[in-house]
């Protein structure tokens, strides 16, 4: 899997806009870039993925630029119930199932009243 | 609710002792995974699992081993523990075989004190 680097941790008011960033310089022509949520004792949720461009569900909007180099996870209007870790994953996941998907140290969202 | 159950949620051993954790993916789930978290650390991937056989192997010790059965549950087993083994024990399962793309649900794990 592609190595990648996100900031340990964020602060933000509850109301705004977060967006996270993910360097994955690595990232290969069949990689998907997947957010996941974790609450502390808690597995990690699922959150978005995508390939290329936007993706937006009903949570998250998910950017990722042409060379795909790096991708933004976007949080709109966040609540106290956002405050988790948030780990990006970059992999292939063909067939067979994911190998060895090995998570990064996440970023640690503190969101603030 | 991901539909992936781990047992038991708590365990309380002594070192030295020998505990079996286990793992009933999401029904139809052929891949399983074994993550394992101590406080206020990151996930580390330990074993996978595809359809009964060995698919990936990350920083796990000797002192554990893994296996998943036919009827696809898996168990992790681990042997002669020590403090530092005390942590939280995740199994995940995913479809696989499903192309490019795809999503790991989580169980809420397992969480082993050694004392």
């Amino acid at each position: 899997l592609a190595k990648t680097t996100q900031p340990i941790s964020m602060d933000s008011y509850e109301g705004q806009e977060v967006n996270i960033t993910c360097s994955h310089n690595n990232i290969a022509t069949n990689d998907y870039i997947t957010w996941y949520q974790q609450f502390p004792s808690q597995g990690p949720r699922f959150i978005i993925q995508g390939y290329k461009t936007k993706v937006t569900n009903e949570v998250a909007s998910l950017f990722i630029p042409a060379d795909r180099k790096s991708s933004t996870l976007s949080l709109p209007r966040v609540s106290l119930s956002d405050t988790a870790v948030y780990y990006c994953l970059v992999g292939d996941f063909s067939p067979g199932g994911y190998q060895k998907v090995t998570f990064g140290t996440g970023t640690k969202l503190q969101v603030i009243p | 609710d991901s539909g992936v159950t781990q047992t038991p949620k708590h365990l309380i051993t002594a070192t030295g002792q020998r505990v079996t954790l286990r793992c009933s993916p999401r029904s139809g789930d052929l891949s399983v995974y074994w993550y394992q978290q101590s406080l206020d650390q990151g996930l580390q991937f330990l074993i996978q699992y595809y359809n009964g056989e060995e698919r990936a192997k990350g920083n796990i010790l000797e002192r554990f081993s893994a296996q998943q059965f036919p009827d696809l549950h898996s168990e992790l087993n681990l042997s002669s523990l020590e403090l530092g083994d005390s942590a939280l024990y995740f199994c995940a399962s995913s479809a696989g075989g499903t192309g490019a793309g795809g999503e790991l649900f989580f169980g809420e794990g397992s969480r082993l004190t050694v004392l």
